[in-house]
Parts: structure tokens; sequence; C-alpha cells
């Protein structure tokens, strides 16, 4: 069946690092991928979508990465700070579902020490 | 621009009542979707409507779980009877249309716990 795992369930990196989340999906060829970001207590707010003929996108400090062949994809937060201290969800379109239909990770909960 | 509104924002009862949340999305929105979030997991799909049509209730668990958006804007989300399984966080969210690439708008989110 299809699977999406996030591997770290935690990260913690110091003010100014850059930051590598890691999403791998399998039995399943997405058409694009999505990245949220979910604070505690409010719900997911969209980040970045990444076609599957797209290698990388960027959008300010965030830059993703998306390898078909690996069933991988990465999310960078560079000169990270404190305010991006949060869960962080990658998301694909569930296989046989409609248009819409997206299946999400568990997260990785991103902490930024000053 | 109003985002996406949910209400309550929490809700505790007890096993074998019924709860109902309510949304209203963002205006405009035709699509609108319910999701389960469980602590420590990624949003589930429940049910997702076109407009005032379903277009996806695969995963809705019918026996307990009922929805409804009948003039094609606010949704209801029904549980009845919960039980303990049902404790999560239910989120609604709505995309301009329904389409691969829709952004989908998040609401705050309904938190349940069934005791």
């Amino acid at each position: 069946s299809q699977k999406i795992e996030q591997n770290s369930e935690a990260l913690n990196i110091q003010e100014g690092k850059t930051a590598t989340l890691t999403c791998n999906y399998t039995n399943y060829s997405p058409a694009y991928l999505q990245w949220y970001r979910q604070d505690p207590g409010r719900g997911p707010v969209f980040l970045l979508l990444i076609r599957e003929n797209e290698k990388e996108k960027r959008k300010e400090r965030l830059k993703v990465t998306f390898d078909t062949t690996l069933k991988q994809s990465l999310f960078h937060i560079t000169a990270s700070q404190p305010a991006d201290s949060a869960t962080y969800l990658c998301a694909l379109v569930r296989y046989g579902g409609s248009q819409g239909n997206l299946i999400f990770g568990k997260g990785t909960k991103l902490s930024v020490k000053p | 621009e109003a985002g996406v509104a949910q209400s309550p924002r929490y809700k505790i009862i007890e096993k074998r009542q019924s709860v109902a949340f309510w949304c209203n999305p963002i205006s405009g929105h035709a699509t609108l979707y319910w999701y389960q979030q469980i602590l420590g997991q990624g949003p589930k799909l429940l049910i997702q409507f076109q407009n005032n049509g379903v277009v996806d209730d695969s995963q809705l668990p019918k026996d307990r779980f009922s929805a409804e958006r009948l003039k094609g804007v606010d949704s209801t989300l029904k549980i009845q009877p919960a039980k303990l399984e049902d404790s999560a966080v239910y989120l609604c969210a709505s995309s301009l249309d329904v389409g691969t690439e829709e952004t989908q708008y998040f609401g705050p989110g309904t938190r349940l716990l069934v005791l």
C-alpha cells in the first residue's frame, strides 16, 4: 500500500544553521508533492509544491528538492530562526483517490535554538 | 480575506454521546475537506465535497460519521455514537476548486476528547 514517511520525529538545530527534513514515499509515483507547516493548536499552512518534473524549487529561505528515482523529497530551511520552530508535514495525492485527496506524513518537529 | 472558520474549538464528551462540528470555508471556495488528525499523526482525509456534492468519502467511517454541505457553503461533521478512539483534532480545509495542484487552506481545528 502507499506509504509516506518522514524519518525524523524531531530535529533540533542551532539558529543560523540549515535545517534539512526528509520525506520518503513508496509504492507510488506522485505527480507532485507538497510541504506544510503546522504550529501547535493551529491547522497546517501550505508552503511549497514541487512537481515530478521539477528537481528543485525555492521560496525565500526555503528550498525543496524532489528525486523521483530515490522517491524522496528534501526540505531545507537556510539561516534558520527560532520563529521557524514548528512541525513540518509533507503530503502526496493519494493513489486512486480524488484530486486533492492528500496523504500526509506524520511530520517532523523542528526546534531552532537561539 | 477571512480564513476557514471552525467551531467549537474544543469539545469534551463521553463515549456513546453524539457531537457535531461546524465549518465555514473561505468565501468562493468550491471544495471543502474534513480531516481527522490524531495526536502525533498527520491529517487523514475523511470526506471531500465539491459544492454540495460528495467527491470522496472512501475513508469516512460511515457507521458513525456523517457530513453534509447542504447549500454548498457551510458544512457539518457529526459523530454518533462517539468512541474513545475518535479523540483527535478535526480539521476543515477549503480550496478554490478541485484540482491536482489546488492549495488547501486549513481552519484551526476542533479538538475532541472522548472520555
